[in-house]
């Protein structure tokens, strides 16, 4: 079984300073990890991924994540905040092991808000 | 190619009555997913087709439930028999079976209120 957990419902953080949000998962083998941001009213966009290779992923709009096996961690990170950086972010993990479904487990999301 | 677009972007309906939502993804993707979002949660699956064939459904896709692709291209999503408990917003995204590790695209979604 896969799984995803957010632990912080929301992080606040003021504009120029870097960001954090947490992301841990659970997977029986090897994971495939995303990233994704979520503005009101509006579906998914994709931001980043780790496959393999480079445990450090950079993605879109600045935001890297750095991958690490040993803590079952893939937090997103920023070093700069923008007010408009402020959304829902959601981490995903699919499970290499599970083969062929290509159906990854979404986190419960967290709201980032950056205040000026 | 603008992405992927479902209409109707919100929907308002009496329990009991059925609705039906239409995706259409980026026309290469032959790889098309079906997610429900509630407040306050991450998408949940609902099922996937790769080109027309529906290939996995979720135990949360009840019989009420029913989606279809059947020319490989745009699919709907059929609820029957609504019930304030599918009040959500429904997600539809795409991507290439080649690219299948490399992310969704998603679609705006539609907001379904059942009153």
């Amino acid at each position: 079984a896969q799984s995803v957990a957010q632990p912080e419902d929301q992080v606040n953080v003021a504009e120029g300073n870097p960001l954090t949000v947490k992301c841990t998962y659970s997977v029986s083998g090897n994971p495939y990890l995303f990233w994704y941001v979520q503005y009101p009213n509006r579906g998914l966009q994709f931001l980043l991924k780790y496959i393999t290779g480079d445990n450090l992923v950079k993605g879109s709009y600045g935001f890297e994540a750095e991958f690490n096996k040993s803590q079952t961690s893939f937090h997103l990170k920023k070093p700069s905040a923008l007010v408009s950086d402020s959304a829902l972010y959601f981490c995903a993990v699919r499970d290499i092991k599970t083969g062929g479904s290509y159906i990854p487990t979404f986190g419960r999301g967290t709201s980032l808000i950056v205040h000026p | 190619d603008t992405g992927v677009s479902q209409d109707p972007r919100h929907k308002i309906t009496k329990r009991g009555q059925n609705v039906t939502f239409r995706c259409d993804p980026i026309s290469e993707h032959n790889r098309l997913y079906w997610y429900r979002q509630t407040l306050g949660q991450g998408p949940e699956f609902l099922t996937y087709f790769q080109n027309e064939a529906q290939l996995e459904k979720s135990r949360l896709l009840s019989d009420r439930f029913s989606a279809e692709r059947p020319k490989g291209s745009f699919s709907t999503l059929e609820i029957q028999r609504t019930e304030q408990g599918d009040s959500a917003m429904y997600l539809c995204a795409s991507n290439q079976l080649e690219g299948a590790n490399y992310g969704y695209t998603f679609g705006s979604g539609t907001r379904l209120t059942v009153v």
